[in-house]
């Protein structure tokens, strides 16, 4: 599974929008970027994931630059209860044998009053 | 509404006493797996299962054992627990279709003394 890079930390300010960047530039043509979250020490919850179209859910916008390289989750009005660790994993699943999600340090956000 | 449930969410032993975590799934999923959180080691995969009967290694799986007797139920099994698995623990499962999320249990958080 490719490499991803996030910055340690963020802030943001509630109701704001909140912008977390992942830099996945050695992706292969067939991996998926997943996003992940973990709410202090909480099980590990499903945010989205995309291939290479930009995909949006309920709970937030996943934006995937044309090369790949890079992506960005995008919480449109962020509130108190989404300060969390975030997780950029960037995995192919073939639907046979392990499913091993690696999870890295990740993005600590504070969402701020 | 999807579940995983672990039990005990908390629990203090002492070395050498046998003890096991529960985990128990509502989605019908043929994969679970084990993972042991760590300070600064991300998760780390234990032991999975991709269907009744069948168990696998993961990572990090010296000291622990593992059974799925029936596809709902995953337990994970410290026969002489050492301080050094004092961790904290999740139970994932997912769907086999390719592509799709992992659901994680609520954690439980082991100390050996």
């Amino acid at each position: 599974d490719a490499k991803t890079t996030q910055p340690p930390s963020m802030d943001c300010a509630e109701g704001r929008a909140a912008n977390l960047p992942c830099n996945h530039s050695t992706i292969s043509g067939n991996e998926y970027v997943y996003w992940y979250r973990q709410i202090h020490s909480q099980g590990p919850q499903y945010i989205i994931h995309g291939l290479k179209n930009n995909e949006t859910n309920e709970m937030a916008s996943l934006i995937i630059t044309e090369d790949r390289k890079s992506s960005t989750l995008i919480l449109p009005h962020a509130t108190l209860r989404d300060t969390a660790v975030y997780y950029c994993i960037v995995r192919v699943d073939s639907g046979a044998g392990s499913y091993q999600l690696t999870f890295g340090k990740g993005t600590k956000l504070s969402v701020i009053p | 509404e999807a579940q995983v449930t672990q039990n005990p969410r908390y629990l203090i032993t002492v070395t050498g006493k046998k003890l096991t975590v529960t985990c128990s799934q509502n989605m019908n999923h043929e994969y679970m797996s084990w993972y042991r959180q760590d300070p600064g080691l991300g998760l780390r995969q234990i032991y999975y299962s991709m269907n009744v009967e069948v168990t696998d290694k993961g990572d990090v799986p010296e000291g622990y054992k593992v059974s799925r007797k029936e596809k709902r139920n995953f337990p994970l099994i410290l026969e002489s627990p050492s301080p050094n698995q004092t961790s904290l623990y999740f139970c994932a499962t997912k769907s086999p279709s390719m592509n799709t999320e992992a659901f994680f249990g609520q954690g439980t958080r082991l100390t050996v003394v």
